[in-house]
């Protein structure tokens, strides 16, 4: 089956920098990536998502990259702010099973 | 997402007691999931069902159970023979894309904390 690896497993950046999420997935047929953001205690929530057809994609602050022949995709978050403390997951899936294979989650700390 | 509903938000497991958590969605998804968290992992698939009366074991189905008897419903049973069911549970729900052929984006609720008494 799939396996997601995610890096790092912490991140502490000051307000106003970038941060820099990375996944890496082993089954070549995964082509949807979908990315969560999980406060204390609450559910994941989507923010970006992308699908093998594209390289990047981007949402204001938020941009995701992929690699098809890295086999690796990419969470960015520019000018980060408080409120986007939280766990970011990424996750990978093929079509046909509806099977979500989640990474083991990135705890970042955006510091005032 | 105000269209999955998790209950109870906590619950409590006595010694050889089974306990069933509740997952109902209203976003009329065919596609339903449990998936386990422990404290700093990412989460782990234990039953997902893609449409009504089927089911298929996830990583981790052992001492669990689930049934699908309704479009809306897919509760998750923890039974005695899961030793270690202290965790958060979290159910989720998605569309399945049977025409564009595309896997579409998970919604979660706001998940059961079952721990042991």
């Amino acid at each position: 089956g799939e396996n997601v690896e995610q890096h790092p497993s912490t991140l502490s950046v000051q307000e106003g920098d970038s941060a820099v999420i990375k996944c890496t997935y082993s089954d070549s047929a995964s082509n949807y990536f979908p990315w969560y953001k999980q406060e204390l205690g609450k559910r994941p929530q989507l923010i970006i998502d992308i699908r093998s057809n594209v390289g990047e994609k981007k949402d204001q602050r938020i941009a995701v990259t992929l690699n098809k022949t890295a086999k690796h995709f990419s969470l960015h978050i520019t000018e980060t702010q408080p409120e986007d403390s939280a766990v970011y997951f990424c996750a990978a899936s093929v079509y046909n099973f509806n099977k979500f294979y989640f990474g083991s989650g990135t705890k970042l700390n955006v510091k005032p | 997402d105000g269209g999955i509903t998790q209950s109870p938000k906590y619950l409590f497991r006595k010694e050889g007691q089974n306990v069933t958590l509740s997952c109902e969605q209203n976003l009329n998804h065919d596609a339903m999931y449990w998936y386990r968290q422990d404290p700093g992992q990412g989460l782990r698939l234990i039953y997902y069902s893609q449409i009504v009366n089927d089911f298929q074991k996830g990583d981790i189905a052992e001492g669990y159970s689930v049934s699908r008897e309704k479009k809306e419903s897919f509760p998750l049973t923890v039974t005695s023979a899961q030793k270690n069911p202290t965790a958060f549970y979290l159910c989720a729900s998605s569309i399945v894309d049977l025409r564009g052929q595309r896997n579409q984006p998970q919604h979660f609720g706001d998940g059961t904390r079952l721990s042991i008494l």
